[in-house]
């Protein structure tokens, strides 16, 4: 059964500042997903990452994969409020069915 | 990406009535999901909607209390049958194209 941890589940960051959130997940994949949460909303595709070493930016997001490891990371550079939203990682399983992560709150400060 | 609507976009229930989410792609999809968001919590999907034969349910559902129909490329209903305060959730359509994978606005459910 795949499992995917993400952490951690709560991030309170101030703006400017950098952090990453990490995407752990149990078994091989060839597919993962990085979405976004704001309150009250739908996901909102962040990135796709399809390979070992695949690396994606948009903004001051940046995201990457690591197959052998089983890991992604989530990085957020100089951050600013406008990214307070709910993170999650989803890894593609058989079927092309998702499981996701817990998800991160990030909470950007001023 | 495809443009994925949903209706409703929210709804209060009654225990032990039924509801029906549409959702509806405005091009054709290869493949369609159902996803279930409770309060506070990550996303868990319920089926893959299959186009012409029954939907594929993940551990934990069942057709009785979720059936889905597909009757074609670009729609599917999730029904939500003799509901409960525990059903009050977020439910989700989603659609894959090539890489990519998209949801729809969802729809929020409560249940009193």
């Amino acid at each position: 059964e795949l499992k995917v941890e993400q952490n951690p589940l709560f991030l309170s960051m101030q703006e400017g500042k950098n952090y990453t959130i990490y995407c752990n997940y149990s078994t091989t994949s060839d597919r993962l997903y990085w979405y976004r949460q704001d309150p009250g909303k739908s996901l909102e595709s962040l990135f796709v990452l399809l390979s070992n070493g695949a690396v994606k930016q948009e903004g001051r997001l940046m995201a990457s994969l690591d197959t052998k490891a089983r890991l992604s990371t989530l990085h957020i550079t100089a951050a600013v409020h406008d990214l307070s939203a709910t993170y999650f990682c989803a890894v593609a399983g058989s079927n092309y069915k998702l499981t996701f992560g817990k998800g991160t709150l990030l909470t950007v400060n001023p | 990406s495809a443009v994925i609507s949903q209706k409703p976009s929210r709804d209060i229930c009654q225990r032990g009535t039924s509801l029906t989410i549409q959702c509806q792609v405005d091009s054709q999809v290869t493949m369609m999901f159902w996803y279930r968001q409770q309060p506070g919590q990550s996303l868990t999907l319920i089926a893959t909607a299959n186009q012409g034969s029954e939907a594929t349910y993940e551990s934990g559902f069942v057709i009785d209390k979720f059936p889905i129909s597909r009757p074609n490329l670009t729609f599917s209903t999730l029904t939500v049958s003799n509901m409960s305060p525990e059903d009050s959730s977020i439910y989700l359509c989603s659609e894959r194209t090539s890489n990519e994978q998209f949801f729809g606005p969802g729809t929020r459910l409560t249940v009193l």
